[in-house]
């Protein structure tokens, strides 16, 4: 099992709609978990962090986090074509953080 | 509050020459990271500085590749010499400390090796 997996798409969401992206890990041990937005050509950025069981809202953004599944989600409502980007989730190793390879979010207009 | 800044941002050279990568973190940020990212593919950790030690390196060739983070601040990576497989996007990033907080990014040094 890959330490951190994301389906890679592409994710294709109507305009308006609600785009879900999910993410596994594999270390049950793992307390931090990121979400990260990269545009093509671009570094990524990061849009929202989450630690405890739960969701977590910062405006369009909700993130979900299941550590008993080992899954992390992020939902973003009311898509626009500026979120058509690659997202990239990432987890805590110990110290160290792992990335998954992104899944693309296309947004159809 | 100044972001990560990376230099060059694009650089091309031959194979088997060398070349350097220079990074200064967000002031106050212990932690600085350097990543390879190739086309397509997630962030991979090349090596972790905490100050001017080193955390983790367990994925730098170190037969071709070197980091070094003098006085705690900025690092520079070099790679001599250069393979065709090692044209990707550098990315450095810097968090607070390494318990977990969230990374910020560079703009990147795009490398594309002829």
């Amino acid at each position: 099992q890959k330490e951190v997996e994301q389906n890679s798409g592409p994710l294709s969401v109507p305009e308006g709609a609600i785009a879900s992206l999910n993410c596994t890990y594999s270390d049950r041990v793992s307390q931090s978990f990121f979400w990260y937005r990269q545009y093509s050509g671009k570094s990524p950025e990061l849009i929202m962090s989450i630690y405890s069981n739960g969701d977590k809202e910062d405006g369009r953004f909700t993130a979900q986090l299941n550590k008993a599944s080992q899954y992390v989600s992020l939902l973003i409502r009311d898509s626009q074509p500026s979120d058509s980007a690659t997202y990239l989730c990432a987890v805590n190793k110990g110290d160290k953080i792992i990335f998954g390879k992104g899944t693309r979010l296309h947004i159809l207009p | 509050e100044a972001g990560v800044a990376q230099s060059p941002r694009y650089k091309i050279i031959e194979k088997r020459q060398s070349v350097a990568f220079w990074c200064n973190p967000i002031s106050g940020h212990a932690t600085l990271y350097w990543y390879q990212q190739i086309l397509g593919q997630g962030p991979k950790l090349l090596i972790q500085f905490q100050n001017n030690g080193v955390v983790d390196d367990s994925q730098l060739p170190k037969d071709r590749f070197s980091a070094e983070r003098l006085k705690g601040v900025d690092s520079t990576l070099k790679i001599q010499p250069a393979k065709l497989e090692d044209s990707a996007v550098y990315l450095c990033a810097s968090s607070l400390d390494r318990l977990g907080q969230p990374q910020h990014f560079g703009d990147g040094t795009r490398l594309s090796i002829l």
